[in-house]
């Protein structure tokens, strides 16, 4: 079956450019979530979607960063004005329903390189 | 300020002997914790997990046990594999709080030698 996709695998960009990073969730998953692994760290939360609730952004780190997920399904992270501290493993998961009763699925990530 | 701490970035061992990893945290309210193992290139993939009104939970070759006066848990592969060769996350949740949102460590890289 299909998992988590993301798309681009990889993405080389200047510095002050905008990127869109792209998540489709398994199908049917409720629950979707955006995280950050910079190089030597671990994973970082960014942000959490549930159905048509409003989503948890506690974990952008500013306002350069933005998502959304269209139709409950598919999610976009928009970085704007992109920095060298950008540089990440972006990671998208997803999950059937919310709470941690269903253990969260990942996508392969996006590695995002800001020259 | 790290709440999931894992103190040990790579870890060896030989085929068949156990591979025990270890994680710590600080943040007394977690209550639920979580290993994932990430092979390079791909997403992490959910191995085990433990609520903190358990002290041990088994599945497999995998064991993971829970010490909450000592803010510690350890996962244990007995016999370890190559394939389990991998980055081991530990993650923790305070579902009072956030029943969904996940602290990581930074990971331990397990060599099983052949």
């Amino acid at each position: 079956g299909a998992g988590v996709s993301q798309s681009p695998s990889n993405k080389v960009t200047e510095k002050g450019k905008d990127v869109e990073l792209r998540c489709d969730p398994i199908s049917g998953h409720t629950a979707l979530y955006w995280y950050r692994q910079s190089l030597g760290q671990g994973l970082e939360f960014l942000i959490y979607f549930q159905g048509n609730s409003a989503p948890d952004k506690s974990g952008l780190p500013s306002d350069r960063f933005s998502a959304e997920r269209t139709g409950g399904s598919v999610s976009t992270l928009t970085i704007q004005r992109t920095q060298q501290e950008d540089s990440a493993v972006y990671l998208c998961a997803s999950s059937p329903s919310p709470g941690l009763s269903q253990p969260q699925h990942f996508g392969d990530g996006t590695r995002l390189s800001i020259l | 300020d790290q709440q999931v701490k894992q103190n040990s970035p790579s870890l060896s061992v030989q085929e068949g002997r156990i591979s025990i990893l270890n994680c710590d945290y600080t943040n007394s309210m977690f209550d639920y914790f979580l290993w994932y193992k990430k092979y390079p290139a791909e997403g992490p993939t959910f191995l085990i997990s433990i609520s903190s009104i358990k002290d041990k939970n088994e599945d497999g070759r995998f064991t993971v046990f829970l010490n909450k006066s000592a803010k510690h848990l350890s996962l244990h592969i007995v016999p370890s594999q190559p394939g389990d060769s991998a980055v081991y996350f530990c993650a923790a949740s305070d579902r009072g709080g956030s029943n969904y949102k996940l602290t990581f460590g930074k990971g331990t890289l397990l060599t099983v030698n052949p």
